[in-house]
């Protein structure tokens, strides 16, 4: 199983939007609609944001929107705050109870 | 309240082992699969293994299939990852992590650090 493919890095003003890519294949992210997302702050856990593509566990906030396309997910955090800086990682289920996450992408805040 | 809390981290020479623990508690333990996951300093998350909610069925990665037993005892609301034949690239954190319905995972513990090296 190969690591799905996002950008490293990404960056954005406060107040401003920003998109993550998730790029996968046919055999995760292209044949499910369970991509989540999460968010790790530097020495903590990972804290998930998204789940089934486009849903939001409660308590997080509806600044943080999914979506997919073909193998392809995306996360993006609109109206920036600089406690959005952290790492962002999806993770795709790939069958048989196995999944995949993706490479990590660190958002900047301006 | 509702939490998991791994240990039995450590340094371990490289074909060592090492047991990790994962202690449950504020929920259900038995009502939830269970899953590993590590990873290394500096890099990206990696899936380990798996194990469903009565331990009868249980998955593992490639990358540590044959080296690495996932274990729970309901009764003790506890996970265990055995490694064994350990090798420098699973020197990472850690985590256990409570499955969902919706396959994805919602609850991570702090993680415990492995350390391989001579």
């Amino acid at each position: 199983q190969s690591a799905l493919t996002q950008p490293a890095s990404v960056s954005g003003s406060p107040g401003q939007s920003i998109t993550i890519s998730c790029t996968g294949t046919s055999s995760d992210v292209g044949s499910y609609n369970l991509v989540s997302w999460y968010q790790q702050h530097p020495g903590k856990a990972p804290k998930l944001m998204i789940y089934e593509v486009s849903k939001r566990p409660s308590g997080v906030s509806n600044r943080f929107s999914g979506s997919k396309s073909g193998n392809t997910a995306s996360l993006t955090i609109s109206g920036l705050q600089a406690e959005d800086e952290a790492d962002y990682y999806c993770c795709s289920y790939a069958g048989s109870s196995t999944w995949v996450f993706g490479t990590g992408t660190k958002v900047t805040v301006l | 309240q509702v939490q998991l809390v791994e240990s039995g981290g450590g340094l371990v020479k490289p074909g060592g082992s090492l047991r990790l623990s994962c202690a449950a508690s504020g929920f259900t333990f038995s009502d939830y699969y269970m899953s590993w996951i590590r990873q290394a300093p500096g890099k990206g998350l990696e899936w380990v293994s798996y194990i469903s909610s009565s331990g009868s069925t249980i998955y593992y990665a490639d990358s540590v299939k044959g080296r690495f037993t996932i274990s729970r005892d309901n009764a003790k609301n506890s996970l265990y990852l055995q490694m064994n034949s350990l090798r420098a690239e699973d020197t990472a954190v850690y985590y256990c992590a409570r499955g969902s319905v919706v396959l994805c995972f919602d609850l991570w513990g702090r993680g415990t650090l492995v350390t391989v090296s001579s």
